[in-house]
């Protein structure tokens, strides 16, 4: 009973590495979602992204960011050339359906240190 | 745009009485659902209940439930019988109906309870 799964929990990079976030959403959920939390901060939306599709990455910085989730395997959030305001917890979430009722299901995250 | 607004201090309360967490929302959209989560210490994100917009009755989930009060726009977790596991982070979060159900959330409150 695999909920969302995440990896790695923990991350550490050098200012200007890549860091490469994996997601695997519940069992049959195709609807993937990342969030960044910020230290004493909420989550704040970055990208929705169903297979093979991104619908909506309005929150997602417009440079260095990216994010996929191919028709097999895991989500990736990619970050290219991290700085230290990149150093945050990205959560996961996944769901049966885009429907607003329907429940989000999160990862553990992965905590993100740049140092 | 959606807003959540959590504007509580860090809220303390004695073991086995009940607690009210604060929620108010801002939308003009009609269609929507509203939602608790909790976050441990350990980090990750725990569901706990969900209310529709146009649920006429009010949620409740085990010891959980959501006094909605639309017009005012609040949704306010009530936590009966507080466990020394509830100390935590929860978060209020919202999302419109429809094709894409990205959540909104706010900021959270710190809940602490004392033995």
């Amino acid at each position: 009973n695999a909920g969302v799964m995440q990896n790695p929990r923990h991350l550490v990079r050098r200012r200007g590495q890549e860091a490469r976030l994996r997601c695997s959403p519940m069992k049959g959920h195709s609807h993937v979602y990342w969030y960044r939390q910020l230290p004493e901060e909420g989550l704040k939306f970055m990208v929705y992204l169903q297979k093979e599709n991104i619908i909506d990455e309005s929150g997602m910085p417009k440079e260095r960011f990216s994010a996929e989730f191919p028709k097999e395997g895991p989500s990736i959030l990619r970050i290219q050339q991290v700085v230290r305001g990149d150093s945050a917890a990205y959560f996961c979430a996944s769901s049966l359906t885009s429907a607003g009722q329907e429940t989000q299901y999160f990862g553990p995250g992965t905590r993100l240190l740049v140092l | 745009a959606q807003k959540i607004t959590q504007t509580q201090p860090g809220m303390f309360v004695q073991e086995k009485e009940a607690v009210t967490l604060d929620c108010t929302y801002d939308t003009s959209d009609q269609s929507y659902g509203l939602f608790w989560y909790k976050q441990p210490s350990s980090g990750e994100m725990i569901f706990l209940i969900y209310q529709g917009s146009y649920d006429e009755q009010n949620a409740t989930e085990g010891r959980y439930s959501l006094n909605f009060q639309k017009a005012r726009k609040s949704a306010n977790l009530v936590i009966s019988a507080s466990q020394l596991g509830d100390s935590a982070m929860y978060f209020c979060a919202m999302a419109l109906t429809g094709a894409n159900s990205k959540l909104t959330f706010g900021k959270g409150i710190t809940l602490s309870v004392r033995p």
